[in-house]
């Protein structure tokens, strides 16, 4: 079965326009997340979706926010860019949310989205 | 808050050695995941294991859930191993986000 789709794999902006990238998970998968990835920072949660909820959010500021559709599409938006925004940023999906005991909570990972801010 | 730390941070290895990577956390968890990162920037899952033994070809893993640490064994490593590999964790009822360690970095030379 198909992965985890992320759209556009690289996009240039310049700093202080805003930017949508699109995540399609699994085929049967409800929960989505999503993740930055910089040098300096590593890998940092910044929120998860299920069943069209935000159950859980990351420390990062109101810029960055993001929504889940019916069919478990999601979308982070991210407006106002800064030079700092540059990363690589990554979704997950899975079966069922990641709070849960029972194993279904594998997290598989799509490609990315390389967004570089000038 | 929670601690994933990892280590070594990088290796060098001849092709054909083994090698062990080890994960500490500072927290019960209901989920450990190893990955590893390509070139690309994608991230392979290798493991799902907040506990006991799995084994996947070449590689095998452990989690001592009870001491806080998991270990990723590679053997006979190819230079295809090379790359990044993470450890990440969902704390025990505190559900949502995977915690990443700051990864091993692996260059497996011919």
């Amino acid at each position: 079965k198909a992965g985890v789709t992320q759209t556009p794999r690289y996009l240039i902006k310049t700093r202080g326009q805003q930017v949508t990238l699109s995540c399609s998970p699994i085929s049967g998968h409800r929960s989505v997340s999503w993740y930055q990835q910089t040098p300096g920072q590593g890998l940092q949660f910044l929120f998860e979706y299920f069943s069209e909820t935000q159950r859980n959010k990351g420390n990062f500021p109101g810029r960055f926010s993001g929504r889940q559709f019916s069919n478990s599409r999601s979308e982070m938006n991210v407006s106002t860019l800064e030079l700092g925004d540059s990363a690589l940023y990554l979704c997950a999906s899975s079966f069922t949310h990641s709070g849960s005991l029972s194993g279904a909570n594998v997290l598989t990972f799509g490609a990315g989205s390389r967004l570089t801010v000038l | 808050g929670i601690q994933v730390e990892q280590s070594p941070p990088d290796l060098i290895l001849q092709e054909g050695a083994n090698s062990t990577l080890r994960c500490n956390f500072s927290d019960s968890v209901n989920n450990l995941q190893w990955f590893h990162q390509n070139p690309w920037g994608q991230l392979i899952n290798l493991f799902y294991i907040p506990s006991g033994t799995k084994q996947n070809g070449r590689l095998s893993a452990t989690t001592v859930a009870t001491e806080r640490y998991s270990l990723l064994y590679i053997s006979s490593s190819q230079t295809t191993d090379s790359g990044v590999y993470f450890c990440a964790v969902v704390i025990y009822n505190q559900g949502g986000k995977l915690i990443f360690g700051q990864g091993t970095e692996l260059s497996v030379k011919p």
